[in-house]
């Protein structure tokens, strides 16, 4: 069984301010970890991802995010927000293994404040 | 870039009215998705395939019914639409051990 908790629905930031967008997870097996975007009226574009290799990952777009296994946390940041990143965001977790199913938060709509 | 399609893009139609949404990846991957999300809300899964032949249910109870007779195409088709169907769909394939691509979703809309 997997889930994924991602704390606070709404977060604003001023331009330029530090992003940080929260994301838990519980997994029964090692954790593949994702991070996604969605732009209005759009599919979901893959951020970053997360698959047992090192646990600071950098993605698209300045993001980064960095694997904890003692807190169980993915959370994504970003130095400096930008009015384009204004969004929603989507954490999700797979099992590693041939048959994973990918299971999201509830997301995190993401404004940027000028 | 994915190679991950669907259509129509936005569909509205009536009560009663029989619907099939078309997914199709161009990218030879086994496993297929479907997602449903209400507007600003997050992703339930209803649907998925691991391979020709092969479809699961979903988290999410749905009404709705999938099948998988090619790799590349996975359609869900709606028997009989209602307007608790109004929603955006969307659709996703995935290779081993990797991430899911989308496509750009449809948008359901009952009346």
């Amino acid at each position: 069984a997997q889930s994924v908790t991602q704390l606070g629905s709404h977060v604003s930031v001023s331009e330029g301010a530090l992003v940080l967008l929260r994301c838990n997870y519980s997994s029964s097996v090692p954790p593949y970890l994702f991070w996604y975007v969605q732009y209005p009226n759009q599919g979901l574009q893959l951020l970053l991802k997360y698959t047992s290799a090192a646990t600071l990952v950098k993605g698209i777009n300045g993001f980064e995010a960095e694997f904890k296994k003692s807190e169980t946390s993915f959370h994504l940041t970003k130095p400096s927000a930008h009015m384009s990143d204004a969004a929603e965001y989507f954490c999700a977790v797979s099992g590693a293994g041939s048959a994973r199913q990918l299971t999201f938060g509830s997301g995190t709509q993401l404004t940027v404040l000028p | 870039e994915a190679d991950i399609y669907q259509t129509p893009r936005y569909l509205v139609i009536g009560t009663g009215k029989k619907i099939t949404l078309e997914c199709s990846q161009t990218m030879g991957h086994d496993k297929m998705y479907w997602y449903q999300q209400d507007p600003g809300m997050e992703l339930h899964l209803i649907h998925y395939s691991y391979g020709v032949n092969s479809t699961e249910k979903g988290d999410l109870s749905s009404e709705s019914t999938v099948s998988r007779i090619r790799t590349e195409h996975f359609p869900l088709t709606l028997e009989s639409a209602r307007p608790s169907h109004t929603s955006q769909y969307l659709c996703a394939s995935a290779p081993p051990n990797t991430e899911a691509f989308f496509g750009q979703g449809t948008r359901l809309t009952v009346v």
